[in-house]
């Protein structure tokens, strides 16, 4: 699993209240990456980070920001849970000679949002 | 605007048969990578292969290959003597130069027969 480990793996939440979800990774790897997983989609990037404080948009980033404090860790805040942000997020780093050219994921987190 | 497409939503195979996912992309950028991931049950996504389009030379791991057209923009995957593990949710994605931004096609369901 390229030491990444994400939490909660699965949550439930109501509409309107903010949720967190936390990547944590072991390997110091500089590149983070946030998708979401739809049926009929795919992935989608929502945010990525080049290194600490250092964060870029995505094709799907409205409604989520996201922190990245400390190598190892990404977070990624829905400050108001909607209907549409249930999904399957996934963390991902980068790794390669270059930094990023091959992706490993994290298990997932199931959101739900009623 | 890049963009992957897997016109094929479900495939099937017998065990030990050898069976190709179809996969067609569009891309402006001359620098670019393709990949193939494997998305079992267990949601966890699992590089399969990767091909730097600079290099003629199709990719090889194992079981796995690749047959890249790229005048035709076509990366499809050939599985050789398929096994019951191999069956899962395969994704064709392309990243241009935006390391770690990966755009995804749909997936191809591949199902294996004993």
């Amino acid at each position: 699993d390229a030491g990444i480990t994400q939490s909660p793996r699965h949550k439930v939440t109501e509409t309107g209240t903010p949720v967190t979800l936390r990547c944590h990774q072991t390997e110091n790897h500089r590149y983070m990456y946030w998708y979401r997983q739809d049926p009929g989609h795919g992935l989608r990037l929502i945010h990525y980070s080049y290194g600490v404080k250092d964060t870029d948009k995505g094709e799907v980033s409205d409604g989520y920001s996201v922190s990245r404090s400390k190598t190892e860790d990404f977070l990624l805040t829905l400050e108001s849970a909607t209907s549409s942000q249930t999904s399957v997020y996934f963390c991902a780093i980068g790794a390669g000679d270059r930094g990023g050219e091959k992706l490993f994921f994290g298990s997932g987190t199931q959101l739900s949002v009623l | 605007a890049q963009t992957v497409t897997q016109s094929q939503p479900e495939m099937s195979v017998q065990e030990a048969e050898t069976v190709t996912l179809s996969c067609t992309y569009d891309t402006s950028e001359s620098d670019y990578y393709l990949f193939w991931y494997k998305q079992p049950p267990s949601r966890q996504m699992i590089l399969v292969i990767r091909q730097e389009a600079y290099k003629q030379q199709n990719a090889t791991e194992n079981r796995f290959s690749v047959n890249f057209q790229k005048a035709a923009k076509s990366f499809s995957l050939k599985i050789s003597d398929s096994q019951l593990g191999d069956a899962a949710m395969y994704f064709c994605a392309l990243r241009g130069s935006t390391l770690g931004r990966l755009y995804f096609g749909r997936g191809t369901q591949l199902t294996v027969w004993p």
